[in-house]
């Protein structure tokens, strides 16, 4: 088991709040990711990070921001939650070639 | 687009039987990975093969490669109930040189099931 947390696991919110997901790892490791994935579909990479204070955006156009202050740590915001947010989120880290992802949370707008 | 794609979308075989997926790729690649995901969960890596690689086996796992025909194929042998998963190619950026930049592109998966 890969050392890499997310909270929550899942998360029904209404239209217009805003939402943190977290995403930890203990594993020292300098990369970070975030995806997207609808149910049955490929993952989408909306965010990654390379070190702490970098922070760059992925193929997948994403309302959400993402911040990197400690390396273990790389939060995802939603501003405004709208329905088309609703999906699964799937955060990853590596120190090479092999990502390790966490158990995602899987997002709900209403 | 360096997306994967894979072949068959879903996949249903007896246990004890061989299972192979195959996955076809747009431009060069420095290596290609395979993921497992269980039901509603993360992925796990399973097996990386490099480019000047044709073919890797880990446990009852066997990845080719072919980079002439910008596919591979992972079969496996002998599967069981608790194989039943989605499965996953990921390549890589080709114009990554080995720095920090590192970035994967992953195909729709194939839907595996076992059937005990």
């Amino acid at each position: 088991e890969a050392d890499i947390y997310q909270t929550p696991r899942y998360l029904v919110i209404g239209t217009g709040k805003k939402i943190t997901l977290e995403c930890s790892q203990t594993m020292g490791h300098d990369k970070m990711y975030w995806y997207q994935q609808d149910p049955g579909m490929e993952l989408h990479l909306i965010h990654y990070s390379y070190g702490v204070n970098s922070t760059e955006k992925g193929d997948l156009s994403s309302e959400s921001t993402v911040s990197r202050i400690r390396t273990e740590h790389f939060p995802l915001t939603l501003e405004s939650a709208r329905p088309s947010h609703t999906s699964q989120y799937l955060c990853a880290s590596s120190d090479g070639y092999e990502q390790y992802f966490g158990p995602g949370t899987r997002l709900t707008v209403t | 687009s360096q997306q994967g794609e894979e072949d068959p979308q879903a996949l249903s075989i007896q246990e004890g039987e061989n299972a192979t997926m195959n996955c076809s790729y747009k431009t060069s690649i420095n290596n290609l990975q395979w993921y497992r995901q269980n039901s509603g969960r993360g992925l796990v890596h399973l097996i990386l093969i490099r480019s000047n690689e044709r073919e890797k086996h880990s446990g009852r796992l066997r990845v080719t490669l072919d980079t002439s025909k910008k596919s591979s194929s992972l079969l496996i042998t002998a599967s069981r109930a608790a194989d039943t998963a989605s499965y996953f190619c990921a390549t890589d950026d080709p114009s990554y040189s080995g720095g920090s930049n590192y970035k994967l592109t992953f195909g729709k998966g194939t839907l595996l099931t076992v059937n005990p």
